[in-house]
């Protein structure tokens, strides 16, 4: 039964690049959720896709944009990346009951450790 | 929103000693409470986690207590070995539908032998 799984693992870019993160959820599992976890930071909550549709936002500018694909897989973009958008990104994937919402336990992927230069 | 606030931020304990790290959280309407351990360099690992309908948990050497009246929750690690050393994080959410976690800032346990 595969994890969560994340790619790329490390990535370098300079400031006003863009970037795109990608992940695999938990097999069984329908809905994908970012985070953003800063050096001896929590992880703080980007947004969360289900059906192919971002269904929640955290405190992010729209410069963090992201996708979920009919497989359930998901990817987050960064456009003109600053500095301080370096840090771990973290994706969990997490399953729906029917006419609940997501199931509140949340399962980490290894993360995207992001540097800004 | 919700804001969860986690003590001690630094834990030093020798082997074989008791470990209590505390949370409290603003939303009343937080019903889901969650503990992760994060070891350097990895994910987050769920190692426990409670409900609003349940005081106490337990698996092993570790347990979970909540006080919905207080809004506060804490984690009780016993007996505790030097692989208990990482980074350990409460987190809140919401009542069923919204699984949003909010996280406290973490506390890293160092348990010395």
């Amino acid at each position: 039964d595969a994890g969560v799984t994340q790619s790329p693992t490390h990535l370098i870019k300079t400031r006003g690049q863009q970037v795109t993160l990608r992940c695999s959820p938990k097999s069984g599992h329908d809905t994908v959720s970012w985070y953003q976890q800063a050096l001896g930071q929590g992880p703080q909550f980007i947004f969360q896709y289900y059906e192919e549709e971002e269904r929640q936002r955290g405190n992010f500018p729209d410069r963090f944009s992201g996708h979920q694909f009919p497989n359930y897989s998901s990817e987050l973009n960064v456009n003109a990346l600053l500095l301080g958008d370096s840090a771990l990104y973290l994706c969990a994937s997490s399953t729906r009951t029917s006419g609940r919402g997501p199931q509140e336990t949340q399962y980490f992927g290894p993360g995207t450790r992001l540097l800004v230069l | 929103g919700e804001n969860v606030e986690q003590h001690p931020s630094t834990l030093s304990v020798q082997e074989g000693d008791s470990a209590v790290i505390k949370c409290t959280y603003s939303d009343s309407a937080s019903n889901y409470f969650p503990w992760y351990k994060q070891e350097l360099g990895k994910r987050p690992q769920l190692i426990i986690d409670i409900r609003s309908n349940v005081g106490e948990k337990k698996d092993q050497r570790i347990a979970v207590t909540l006080n919905k009246t207080a809004k506060h929750f804490s984690l009780h690690i016993t007996e505790t070995q030097p692989e208990d050393s990482a980074v350990y994080f409460c987190a809140a959410s919401r009542r069923p539908g919204y699984s949003t976690l909010t996280f406290g800032k973490g506390t890293m346990l160092l348990v010395s032998p």
